[in-house]
């Protein structure tokens, strides 16, 4: 069962405009929820992340919201530049067990100049 | 380099071989974490570490997965009698402390290809 799931394979916007990319789960113990960004042969790098016990985080053109209740996370970036062109990935963990994380399936988002 | 290092960053084997692939963590990181990429997918968990010890391997998908820490830094994944599901992108990465939630760093991952 797919507990992290990124239902957007893929999604392509204009330089200068929003990018809002999507995650919803399933497992009420997830309290900790991250970003990973990875460009094409490196691995993942960290991006941001919120805590359960907020709604928002912000850093620089990056901003995720959290809706607990909806089970629901995004990814805001503005505005969104050509080498913002990469997979996001969705991931999330439950206090008990930190050092282990639940990533979703990715969503390939391409800014486009 | 100050990063994760993984090795090495391709390796085509046949069916029914054992491999191991190495990760060297960033120096001073007492947690190392292995994950598995398949096509089209997001990472998987397979196991970690803290310092020498497994700390959880629940990821492991059967017996055929091993993974060692000895001295608490260089990690060995080692897979026996591989498949072709076997094939995807195996990453590593570390953090100071026991905890994904801190900035954990992968490496640039190992693809192993099962022919």
């Amino acid at each position: 069962d797919q507990q992290v799931k990124q239902n957007s394979p893929s999604l392509s916007v204009q330089e200068g405009r929003i990018s809002i990319l999507n995650c919803d789960y399933t497992n009420s113990m997830f309290d900790y929820f991250l970003w990973y960004k990875k460009y094409p042969a490196e691995g993942p790098t960290f991006l941001i992340s919120i805590s359960s016990i907020k709604d928002k985080n912000e850093d620089g053109r990056f901003t995720v919201f959290l809706n607990k209740s909806a089970k629901h996370l995004s990814l805001h970036i503005v505005p969104s530049q050509p080498g913002d062109s990469a997979v996001y990935f969705c991931a999330a963990s439950a206090s008990s067990n930190t050092g282990k994380l639940i990533f979703g399936q990715g969503t390939t988002l391409q800014v486009k100049p | 380099g100050a990063g994760v290092s993984q090795t090495p960053s391709n390796k085509v084997t046949e069916k029914g071989k054992y491999v191991e692939l190495r990760c060297d963590p960033i120096s001073g990181h007492t947690a190392l974490y292995w994950y598995r990429q398949s096509l089209g997918q997001g990472p998987e968990f397979l196991i970690y570490f803290q310092g020498t010890g497994a700390a959880d391997d629940s990821g492991l998908p059967n017996d055929r997965f091993f993974a060692v820490r000895p001295e608490g830094s260089v990690s060995t994944l080692k897979i026996q009698r591989t498949e072709r599901g076997d094939s995807a992108v195996y990453l590593c990465a570390s953090s100071r402390y026991r905890d994904m939630n801190t900035e954990a760093f992968f490496g640039q991952g190992t693809r192993l290809t099962v022919v």
